[in-house]
């Protein structure tokens, strides 16, 4: 199996602040990589798909980018709405596993 | 609008069995692959099973295999999971969930609100 490594696990800052997410495949995955946030019960939501494709209706302040084994997910000018937990997801294989999530929280 | 809405959670001893169901709407349900997706209780997301509904070719985690079953109805748009010889370590949010395929694999682009399974004697 595919695993995918996320760091890191929980991240503080601020309303404004820019964040990176990183994700580490344990085998190249071209650039089958997702991205979703997920808030307190509820489902997760699609951010990025294939690495580096905003989603409909997401805000462009969401980006995504890498290719082979390693990725990131960028959010800039932080916004209050954006504190929660974001999950990377290989779809390179099956089983398609995700990765352990990223809790971002308010400093 | 596009929608799943997951039913069929509740409590069930070890050993025991459950039937979720998923309805959807909004879609044409045999153009697609649809999933399950599990989530312990403050854990992180699991993959559980996919099902392409045309051609009903399935796929399985290997924590669930031989144990869990997954099948679609296209006629009433619905996707199943009949999870037998169930394990305290199967309680879960089990979501259902939309793959988008793109050409090698796919994303998960419309997902349902979820029901909890909890196994417990």
């Amino acid at each position: 199996d595919i695993q995918m490594t996320q760091s890191p696990s929980s991240l503080s800052a601020s309303v404004g602040d820019r964040v990176t997410i990183t994700c580490r495949a344990s085998q190249s995955i071209d650039s089958y990589v997702n991205w979703y946030q997920q808030k307190p019960g509820k489902a997760p939501k699609l951010l990025i798909y294939v690495s580096s494709s905003l989603q409909s209706g997401v805000p462009s302040r969401f980006g995504g980018s890498g290719f082979g084994t390693d990725f990131t997910l960028t959010v800039s000018n932080l916004q209050p709405e954006d504190f929660a937990t974001y999950y990377c997801q290989q779809s390179y294989g099956s089983p398609y596993t995700f990765g352990q999530g990223t809790k971002l929280e308010i400093k | 609008e596009v929608q799943l809405v997951e039913s069929g959670g509740g409590l069930v001893k070890p050993g025991g069995s459950l039937r979720l169901s998923c309805a959807t709407s909004g879609f044409s349900f045999s153009d697609y692959t649809v999933n399950w997706v599990r989530q312990a209780p403050g854990k992180g997301l699991e993959w559980v099973a996919y099902i392409r509904v045309r051609g009903t070719y399935t796929s399985y985690a290997d924590s669930v295999k031989g144990r869990f079953t997954i099948s679609a109805d296209n006629a009433n748009k619905s996707l199943y999971l009949q999870m037998d010889s169930l394990r305290a370590e199967d309680t879960a949010v089990y979501y259902c969930a939309r793959t988008v395929s793109t050409g090698w694999g796919g994303y998960f682009d419309y997902w349902g609100q979820g029901t909890l399974v909890t196994v417990s004697s």
